[in-house]
């Protein structure tokens, strides 16, 4: 079974616009970790922000910022004041107790983002 | 946070025969990971390294295909043997520690075209 999903293949958004990218994910852990990479066409993997299960509040960093809903297991990554440089792939992953899982990670199918002038 | 990084870069290599790809973290790690991104698609993991002893194989991927070393706590190599096109992909080495639960870095990666 996916344990993380990610329902939106591609998006646009307008250059200085916010843009939500949905994510959810589906462990019957208590402890596990969401993270958000960012992969632009050269193929590197850039680390963005990391939610914890039990962190009591949404993570922020710089411009993203994490819509974090346990009840309903998801994980949405909100860039705020898009930029062109914005335009990449976007994977979320999730690593589950590492005592059950180990440290490896699952990562969604991605979604593609433009951002456009 | 661990800088990676990764040799060669990109390759184009003929069928049959075997690449082995670099991994070096600046810092001492836990963990280190890799993965596989094939054209279009999502990453994959390959196994992890394990230091001194023989790497954890996810399901789909054999040793006899994919050995793996890791001699210390920076270092590890990813050999693609007997290579054909279906393996041209992305390689991505991962690391990490164990303590650092909210943190796991990645390589540049290889990209890999088998003709």
């Amino acid at each position: 079974a996916q344990k993380i999903t990610q329902t939106q293949p591609g998006m646009f958004v307008q250059e200085k616009e916010a843009v939500t990218l949905d994510c959810t994910y589906d462990t019957s852990d208590p402890s596990y970790g969401l993270f958000w990479y960012k992969q632009p066409s050269s193929g590197e993997m850039i680390f963005l922000i990391y939610q914890g299960s039990y962190d009591q509040q949404n993570a922020t960093e710089g411009r993203y910022s994490l819509n974090f809903q346990k009840a309903r297991k998801s994980a949405n990554l909100v860039i705020s004041a898009s930029q062109l440089g914005d335009s990449a792939m976007y994977f979320c992953a999730m690593r589950e107790d590492p005592s059950n899982s180990g440290y490896a990670l699952n990562f969604g199918k991605g979604t593609s983002l433009l951002v456009t002038p | 946070s661990a800088v990676i990084s990764q040799k060669p870069s990109r390759d184009i290599c003929q069928r049959g025969t075997s690449l082995t790809i670099q991994c070096q973290v600046d810092s001492q790690v836990t963990m280190m990971f890799w993965y596989r991104q094939q054209p279009g698609q999502s990453l994959t993991l390959i196994a992890t390294a394990n230091q001194g002893s023989e790497a954890t194989y996810e399901s789909g991927f054999v040793i006899d295909k994919f050995p793996i070393s890791r001699p210390n706590l920076t270092f590890s190599t990813l050999t693609v043997s007997n290579m054909s096109p279906e393996d041209s992909s992305i390689y991505l080495c991962s690391a990490g520690v164990a303590e650092g639960l909210d943190e796991q870095f990645f390589g540049p990666g290889t990209r890999l075209t088998v003709l």
